[in-house]
């Protein structure tokens, strides 16, 4: 079965270091989202792409993160210095092209495991 | 206020029970309304889509969506302690952009 794969499952850093995670969406899957969630809540999205474009960063802290997706398949967050507050699950999802039709599979986002973040 | 609300719970109950869980909602254009489910140190995973208004049965597994009340519900059934995880609504307006806005999930716990 086909699956979101992210890297590393698991990072320990110190405060204002620089730390990256990697994601590879399911093939095909044009769109890709980075998400994170902090313990006790629900995942609150960073970053949107369509292919290589960014459909959608308001919300992702620009002076410290960063993301890319250079040839529209796999892609990168950069959080650099790290911050206490950056102490989360970092979640990658995918979905494919398909059209928003009633009925149709619409909205369903195939999420990877994770990679959880703590900063000291 | 959060666009999305819901409670945390923790939610215990039996096995067996019926379970009830809930999201209200404040903007009026979301039209499509998910239930994920997310066991510890996991991603979530899709467990019930909806399209505006009405229910949704799949096995132990209902979704009622009330758009006039901007309420949501997810009704198990015969809950096991398979089902002890979190539960997370999420919602979209526009297939478009198609990225969801998640409530906070509430821990369900299933006692054998």
């Amino acid at each position: 079965e086909a699956e979101v794969a992210q890297s590393p499952r698991y990072k320990i850093t110190e405060k204002s270091q620089a730390v990256a995670f990697w994601c590879d969406p399911i093939s095909g899957h044009a769109t890709l989202y980075w998400y994170r969630q902090i313990l006790g809540q629900g995942p609150e999205l960073l970053v949107q792409f369509q292919d290589e474009s960014v459909v959608d960063d308001s919300q992702l802290p620009k002076d410290r993160f960063s993301a890319e997706r250079l040839k529209g398949v796999d892609s990168t967050l950069k959080i650099q210095p790290a911050e206490l507050g950056d102490s989360a699950m970092y979640l990658c999802a995918s979905s494919s092209r398909l059209a928003g039709l009633a009925g149709a599979n619409t909205g369903e986002l195939f999420f990877g495991e994770g990679s959880r973040l703590t900063v000291l | 206020q959060k666009e999305v609300e819901q409670d945390p719970g923790p939610l215990s109950v039996p096995e067996g029970a019926i379970v009830s869980l809930n999201c209200t909602y404040s903007n009026s254009a979301f039209q499509y309304f998910m239930w994920y489910r997310q066991y510890s140190r996991k991603g979530p995973e899709l467990l019930m889509y909806t399209y505006s208004s009405g229910n949704k049965e799949d096995g132990r597994f209902t979704a009622q969506v009330d758009k006039s009340s901007k309420y949501i519900s997810l009704f198990i059934r015969d809950s096991q302690p398979s089902d002890s995880a979190t539960y997370l609504c999420a919602m979209s307006a526009d297939t478009g952009r198609r990225a969801l806005t998640f409530g906070s999930g509430t821990r369900l716990q299933v006692q054998p």
